[in-house]
């Protein structure tokens, strides 16, 4: 089978850095991606690794560990904007199968 | 603007009553993809293409139609809705299967009674 393991639920305060991890059983695996979704939006791309080791996009960083199959997202110096739920997704050959999302709630 | 657009944003519509939601994106994207998403599962793919006239089944298609007569348009289908279909749907896109970072519509909640 295929399934996604990642926390549901994540608290942390503004200026912190909190890491959200992601644990995976797929047939194949080409990559693993992470998304952002604000209550009511439309989920938003954050990053995508392939190749193990770090992946950094400003605040934003990303690892994978495929003899693992796990990878975190971390997020630093945490804005109360960064309120949201936030899910990793494996690319299984052409399809994409999603985690079941981590709600972040980030506090003053 | 370089988009997703998905129409309707709300229905409710009753059991049996065939609809279809339409998807249309403006960026010359190969892979266009359907997903649903409910409480406490996440998203799941219901049904993806990898250009005209190429779609293939998700991890959820049962119940579902699609097609892909044109490259930016990708509507789904329902042929029998059933209450067990209402759900938040996401339209997305990417530029070819290669290329990771997909695009998402801003969702319809299709509510059946």
């Amino acid at each position: 089978g295929q399934s996604l393991e990642q926390p549901s639920e994540v608290t942390a305060v503004e200026g912190a850095i909190v890491q959200i991890n992601c644990t995976y059983q797929t047939s194949g695996f080409y990559g693993l991606s992470w998304y952002q979704q604000h209550d009511g939006g439309a989920p938003t791309f954050l990053s995508y690794n392939a190749l193990d080791g770090l992946e950094e996009t400003g605040r934003f960083s990303s690892f994978l560990s495929r003899s693992d199959s796990y990878g975190y997202l971390l997020l630093q110096e945490l804005q109360m904007k960064d309120s949201a739920s936030y899910f990793c997704a494996v690319h299984n050959t052409d399809k994409l199968i999603f985690g079941t999302g981590t709600r972040l709630q980030v506090f003053p | 603007e370089a988009q997703v657009t998905q129409n309707p944003r709300y229905l409710i519509t009753v059991t049996g009553k065939k609809l279809t939601v339409t998807c249309s994106q403006n960026m010359n994207h190969e892979y266009m993809s359907w997903y649903r998403q409910d409480p406490g599962l996440g998203l799941r793919q219901i049904y993806y293409s990898m250009n005209v006239e190429v779609t293939d089944k998700g991890d959820v298609p049962e119940g579902y139609k699609v097609s892909r007569k044109e490259k930016r348009n990708f509507p789904l289908i329902l042929e029998s809705p059933s209450p067990n279909q209402t759900s938040l749907y996401f339209c997305a896109s990417s530029l070819n299967r290669g290329r990771h970072e997909q695009y998402f519509g801003p969702g319809t909640r299709l509510t059946v009674t």
